[in-house]
């Protein structure tokens, strides 16, 4: 089982919906990341979380640290928004290493 | 942007063939990160620096060396390169307030 688990790994609607993507963890960590990769982009950090709830613009990051799970919400889904999303976690221990989940591909059509 | 960049962005070299990528920073960030991004498997660690020659082993290490002389460098080297080293390699950063920031790749094919 990955210490990172992300669902669902593909994702398509239309635009204007409300969107969800889930990250379970089963590891000790001192924060959760999400990153955005545009195809054949590179990777842009949207949120980092230790606890709680973040927005910016559309999107909205929360975590729950007791049950080990995050989710990011974006609202009035844009084409724009089509991208891979990928949760991480910073390990507690050593160098924090990250750990990643496989991805979410989100498409958005018109 | 923590101001990362990599060198080259893209090549096509030889198997067989040494190969080195640069990472280089302008922020005297301390830790320093290089994956590698294939298909199936997402996100891979390759090696990471937590200081000026301290470095340590990721989980896919196997055939890379760094290096890290200066604050601002972390050299990732292909000894001799092979065909399942064909990938994208992405360097990155952590900042004193915990945010990733990650250089925009290099792609590299091995021949």
């Amino acid at each position: 089982k990955n210490e990172v688990e992300q669902s669902p790994q593909n994702l398509t609607a239309q635009e204007g919906e409300f969107i969800t993507i889930n990250c379970s963890y089963s590891v000790g960590i001192s924060a959760l990341h999400w990153l955005q990769q545009h195809p054949g982009g590179g990777i842009v950090s949207l949120f980092m979380l230790s606890s709680g709830k973040k927005k910016h613009g559309r999107l909205i990051a929360t975590i729950n640290i007791q049950e080990k799970h995050s989710s990011l919400h974006i609202t009035a889904s844009h084409p724009r928004d089509s991208a891979v999303y990928i949760c991480a976690v910073s390990q507690l221990q050593g160098a924090q290493k990250l750990v990643f989940g496989q991805g979410t591909r989100l498409t958005i059509n018109p | 942007d923590a101001g990362i960049t990599q060198s080259p962005r893209h090549k096509v070299t030889e198997t067989g063939t040494p190969v080195t990528l640069r990472c280089h920073q302008t922020e005297n960030h301390r830790y320093m990160y290089w994956y590698r991004q294939d298909p199936g498997h997402g996100l891979r660690l390759i090696h990471y620096s937590y200081g000026v020659k301290d470095t340590d082993k990721g989980e896919v290490s196997d055939g890379y060396s760094v290096s890290r002389s200066k604050t601002e460098d972390f050299l990732l080297t292909l000894e001799s390169a092979t065909s399942s080293q064909t990938s994208v390699y992405f360097c990155a950063i952590r900042s004193a307030g915990n945010t990733i920031y990650f250089g925009e790749g290099s792609w590299l094919t091995v021949v």
